[in-house]
This record gives structure tokens, sequence and C-alpha cells, in this order.
């Protein structure tokens, strides 16, 4: 099991704040993922990234899997309620077509209005 | 994105029994199937990895003989819980991997889980 630590666990904030959640882990990843998961309901794929480095932008979400691809954060910009959710990232391990995912302990962020 | 469905989407069931969860990949032929449980308020633990025609890989602390996974075709696995008890109650999400066919590359995509009551 590869162990993925994501901080903080809990984040409340308000809406028009910006935010960023870590993961870390010890083990290089072959690439990383970000979902977000509502109450009672599978996880949604938000990117992935594969290369040490790499910077996503998703609208108000910027994504950057470090440079030794084994940590990655999310930055939301101006957040509003509706990003409230469960966050986890999700570490690949085996070649990129062929590698399975574990994931990160999870972020529960709160946007208040 | 490809549709991943789960079938029940929630079951209660009592000590003792077995309980079959279906997973099905609606659009796209899944070469890999892959089972988690997630407990509340905690993240998704991958229990097992399922390649289509050949045995079950289990993660590291999970039991096979009670968590029985039959990837019997490329749009379908099943994982039974086996003589259920209370502390198998548990949200349980597969995941299905195959080459998707406007991208062309391998993607993975959730499905929406099953809530598993043992009473």
């Amino acid at each position: 099991t590869q162990l993925l630590e994501q901080s903080p666990q809990f984040l409340s904030i308000q809406e028009g704040e910006n935010l960023t959640v870590y993961c870390n882990s010890s083990s290089v990843f072959s690439s990383l993922q970000w979902y977000r998961q509502e109450p009672g309901e599978g996880p949604v794929l938000l990117v992935t990234v594969v290369t040490g480095g790499e910077v996503k932008k998703l609208k108000r979400l910027t994504f950057q899997f470090g440079d030794a691809r084994k940590d990655s954060s999310l930055h939301i910009t101006a957040a509003q309620p509706g990003d409230t959710g469960l966050y986890l990232c999700a570490g690949g391990v085996g070649s990129y077509n062929f590698n399975k995912f574990y994931f990160g302990s999870g972020t529960k962020l709160n946007v208040k209005p | 994105g490809a549709v991943v469905s789960q079938h029940p989407s929630r079951v209660i069931c009592k000590s003792g029994t077995s309980v079959k969860i279906e997973c099905r990949s609606l659009d796209f032929q899944a070469t890999t199937m892959f089972w988690y449980r997630q407990f509340p308020k905690q993240s998704l633990m991958l229990m097992a990895t399922s390649n289509e025609g050949s045995k079950a890989t289990y993660e590291q602390g999970v039991e096979k003989d009670k968590f029985l996974i039959n990837h019997a075709s490329l749009t379908l696995s099943t994982l039974t819980v086996t003589s259920a008890h209370p502390e198998d109650s548990s949200f349980y999400i597969c995941s299905a991997r195959g080459r998707d066919s406007l991208l062309g590359s391998y993607e993975q995509y959730f499905g929406p889980g099953t809530r598993l009551t043992v009473t």
C-alpha cells in the first residue's frame, strides 16, 4: 500500500477565499489524479498529471505535480459554495496505461456563502 | 466520460448471509476493474484489481475468501461479500479502466458506489 497524506484534513472557509490542498508521499508515482467526491456518490475525476513539475489549470483550480513525482497540490482561487466536497488525490503505481491508484487520506472542504 | 454502473445502490442484509454487487461498464470494454471500500468520513481503500478472465489480485490485508471477485466479461465484474458481518458495512465502489474511444488513451471511471449495511 502506498501511503498518501493529504493536508489539511478539514478546511472551512468563506466564499471568495483562496485555498491550497497538499498531497504528500515518500513514494514516486507514475501519475497522480485529483478527484472530488460528494456524499453517497463515487469520486469524479478532476485532473491527471503525469510529468514531474507539470501544472494544469481547470478554471479556478490549479494542479501541480512535484518535480520528483512524490507530491502534488491543488489550489482553488475564489472558492465558491459549489466547491464544497471531499477532495482526494490518488497516486498511480505501475506503467501509465496499466497502473492502479491508491487514494490519499482526503480533504473535506466546506465553503460558506 | 464513460459510464460505470453499480447494482444495487443500497443493500441491507442479515449477518451471515452473502451479498453480490455488480459493476458494469456501459459504453466501453473494461480490461481492468478495481474494487474499493470506503468507511464513513474516510478515503477509498483499494481492495483488489481484476483483469478480465483472470483471478483478482488482492491488496495486503484483504481476505480473498471473504471478498470474492469475478471478472467474467469485459463489461461486468462482481464482488461477493461472503458471510457478511456488521463490520463489513461500508460503501463499496468499483472503477473500470479501458481504452477511451475518443481520447485513445486508457482511462479509469468510477461507479456510483453501493452502500452495504449488515445487521
